[in-house]
């Protein structure tokens, strides 16, 4: 049963040009949200999406965009790359079903560095 | 909105020892989850223990416990019997209930747990 993958797991960029990370969720899962980790600090939630929908939205700039397909597999765009957005970008997928007590399960992230 | 708060950057742990990390938070809910996070070097978040702030008895996973004080705001993690392999980043991580998923959760900044020999 292959769980959440993430690709890919490094990239660079330069500021201003844009970026796009894909996520694949755990088999059996729908919903899929998307974290921010920046450098010794703990995630930040960006947003959620769900039947191919954004359903909850995190303090981030409209640069920020995503995607969901048919297939429940989800990407993070973003636009006019910043310094300070480099960071670790985890994937995290659960079942809508289970509501409030579904178990988030978190991808290996994918590390962007921008120069 | 609320806030988590983790003020040990670093701990450090003998094997086989107990240490217990600290987490508090913020909110104005009544219910809500808690829970802890454990990131090794791989860099997967995994979840460690989860708390339901309705229940009063605290939650205990084989040698992971937490001592939840819901009046104080307090939710302390406590390994017992540690091993190598429990070297990594501990997140302290909280969930309203009013977001009525599983998906949004607020993160401290972290703990680097070390366990030597």
């Amino acid at each position: 049963d292959a769980g959440v993958t993430q690709s890919p797991t490094h990239l660079i960029k330069t500021r201003g040009q844009q970026v796009t990370l894909r996520c694949s969720p755990k088999s059996g899962h729908d919903t899929v949200s998307w974290y921010q980790q920046a450098l010794g600090q703990g995630p930040q939630f960006i947003f959620q999406y769900y039947e191919e929908e954004e359903r909850q939205r995190g303090n981030f700039p409209d640069r920020f965009s995503g995607h969901q397909f048919p297939n429940y597999s989800s990407e993070l765009n973003v636009n006019a790359l910043l310094l300070g957005d480099s960071a670790l970008y985890l994937c995290a997928s659960s079942w809508a079903r289970q509501g409030n007590t579904g178990e988030l399960f978190f991808g290996e992230g994918s590390r962007l560095t921008v120069l | 909105a609320q806030t988590v708060t983790q003020s040990q950057p670093e701990m450090s742990v003998q094997e086989a020892e107990t240490v217990t990390l600290s987490c508090t938070y913020d909110t104005s809910e009544s219910d809500y989850y808690l829970f802890w996070y454990k990131q090794p070097p791989s860099r997967q978040m995994i979840l460690v223990i989860r708390q339901e702030a309705y229940k009063q008895q605290n939650a205990t996973e084989n040698r992971f416990s937490v001592n939840f004080q819901k009046a104080a705001k307090s939710f302390s993690l406590k390994i017992s019997d540690s091993q190598l392999g429990d070297a990594a980043m501990y997140f302290c991580a909280y969930k309203s209930l009013s977001t009525g998923t599983a998906s949004k959760l607020t993160f401290g900044t972290g703990t680097r747990l070390q366990v030597t020999l």
